[in-house]
């Protein structure tokens, strides 16, 4: 049984540029949420999508947006890409309270 | 505003012995507490749970200690063995939040000397 898959692995854009990273869930799961951790730092709540919509929001600028698919797939969008945005990308997908898996993430570098 | 602290970047410990790791936390709301275990290249793996209702949970060689008056958590692992030489971090979250929304700390490194 497949965990949660990321993609991509790693990439590298140019400030300004818009980047979109793509989540699938563990098979089950319905929930997605992303994170973003930054170098020697914990990982950081950005938003969590359940039925195609975002339930919850965390303290990210509007820059970040989001979409969940019906097959619960999900992609996470960054435009006009900062130096401060260079992160490792966590998606994680849950269906009961409390189950978080994550997959190993997207590391983002922006040059 | 951290509102998960983990105090400690680094711990050494030798093969065998107890490793005891510490989390700190400001936001009263917090009443569900979460410890995860990373490896270089891969995601955060769970590894186990409190609630504020309870003061210690137990799940094989770990440990977790919640202090509630103290805003403390500790996770204890005995024996420590090589394997757990890895990133931990504590996560928090609050009333009502359930998994919608973790805090996580810093996170420790800890490291296991044969």
């Amino acid at each position: 049984d497949a965990g949660v898959t990321q993609s991509p692995t790693h990439l590298i854009k140019t400030r300004g540029q818009q980047v979109t990273l793509r989540c699938s869930p563990k098979s089950g799961h319905d929930t997605v949420s992303w994170y973003q951790q930054a170098l020697g730092q914990g990982p950081q709540f950005i938003f969590q999508y359940y039925e195609e919509e975002e339930r919850q929001r965390g303290n990210f600028p509007d820059r970040f947006s989001g979409h969940q698919f019906p097959n619960y797939s999900s992609e996470l969008n960054v435009n006009a890409l900062l130096l401060g945005d260079s992160a490792l990308y966590l998606c994680a997908s849950s269906l009961v309270r409390y189950g978080y898996t994550f997959g190993s993430g997207t590391r983002l570098t922006v040059v | 505003d951290q509102q998960v602290k983990q105090n400690s970047p680094s711990l050494s410990v030798q093969e065998g012995r107890i490793s005891i790791l510490n989390c700190d936390y400001t936001n009263s709301m917090f009443d569900y507490f979460l410890w995860y275990k990373k490896y270089p290249a891969e995601g955060p793996t769970f590894l186990i749970s409190i609630s504020s209702i309870k003061d210690k949970n137990e799940d094989g060689r770990f440990t977790v200690f919640l202090n509630k008056s103290a805003k403390h958590l500790s996770l204890h692992i005995v024996p420590s063995q090589p394997g757990d030489s890895a990133v931990y971090f504590c996560a928090a979250s609050a009333k009502g939040q359930g998994a919608q929304k973790l805090v996580f700390g810093q996170g420790t490194r800890l490291t296991i000397n044969p």
